[in-house]
């Protein structure tokens, strides 16, 4: 596709309960990044992968989250036994290599914990 | 570490008047820096970005920017606000050796006709 492409781009589940999130980067954007936004709020980092491998997980608020990318393109963040505080909108960007690269967002994934 | 902070978090400007929209960044090495508009229920869209050289900017939509390492700042700029450009506005850096963007808290920008 010409863009980031996130599934579901919306999700309701109940407390306690587990989710994936699935995120499609542009074709040949060797970087991907999740972020999580509340309300209100800019976008908070999760993760950051180059390749298949996590380069950065230290955005990750505790061990309910993970996050794979197994083949170094579909990434999928995963979160366990959910809690209504992991409410928000869920982005995922890619990007060429290089610090100096732009990300492009996906338009998001609005999970609400009931 | 770098950090982003963005004043006024809600901007209101007449149609057709100056929007300026702020933005200070603290960053222990040069930066880069981006600024990123969102529409209700959309993603991040790159309007422009600071990486070497110029330090005066254009985007898209009529914005530039202009990054004043002097003052740490990359404030967002155009001439002539639209009603199209209505929208929440966000600035973010990254260290030149780093890999994750820190956003600002955003400024929503409201055009009155």
């Amino acid at each position: 596709g010409a863009g980031v492409s996130q599934t579901p781009s919306n999700k309701v589940t109940e407390k306690g309960k587990y989710v994936e999130l699935r995120c499609d980067p542009i074709s040949g954007h060797t970087a991907l990044y999740w972020y999580r936004q509340s309300l209100g709020q800019g976008p908070e980092f999760l993760i950051y992968f180059q390749g298949t491998g996590a380069a950065d997980d230290s955005g990750l608020p505790n061990d309910r989250f993970f996050a794979v990318r197994p083949e170094g393109s579909v990434s999928t963040l995963k979160i366990q036994r959910t809690e209504r505080g992991d409410s928000a909108v869920y982005l995922c960007a890619s990007s060429l290599f290089g610090s100096n690269t732009e990300a492009f967002f996906g338009q998001g994934t609005r999970l609400t914990v009931v | 570490a770098q950090s982003v902070t963005q004043l006024g978090s809600h901007v209101s400007v007449s149609e057709g008047a100056l929007v300026l929209l702020r933005c200070n960044y603290s960053s222990s090495v040069p930066p880069y820096l981006f600024w990123y508009v969102q529409y209700p229920n959309q993603g991040l869209q790159l309007l422009l970005k600071y990486t070497t050289g110029a330090t005066l900017v254009k985007g898209i939509n009529g914005f530039e920017a202009e990054f004043k390492k002097s003052e740490t700042s990359f404030h967002l700029t155009k001439p002539s606000a639209h009603m199209s450009d209505a929208a929440e506005y966000f600035c973010a850096v990254r260290a030149n050796t780093g890999n994750q963007f820190y956003f600002g808290t955003g400024t929503s920008l409201t055009v009155i006709p």
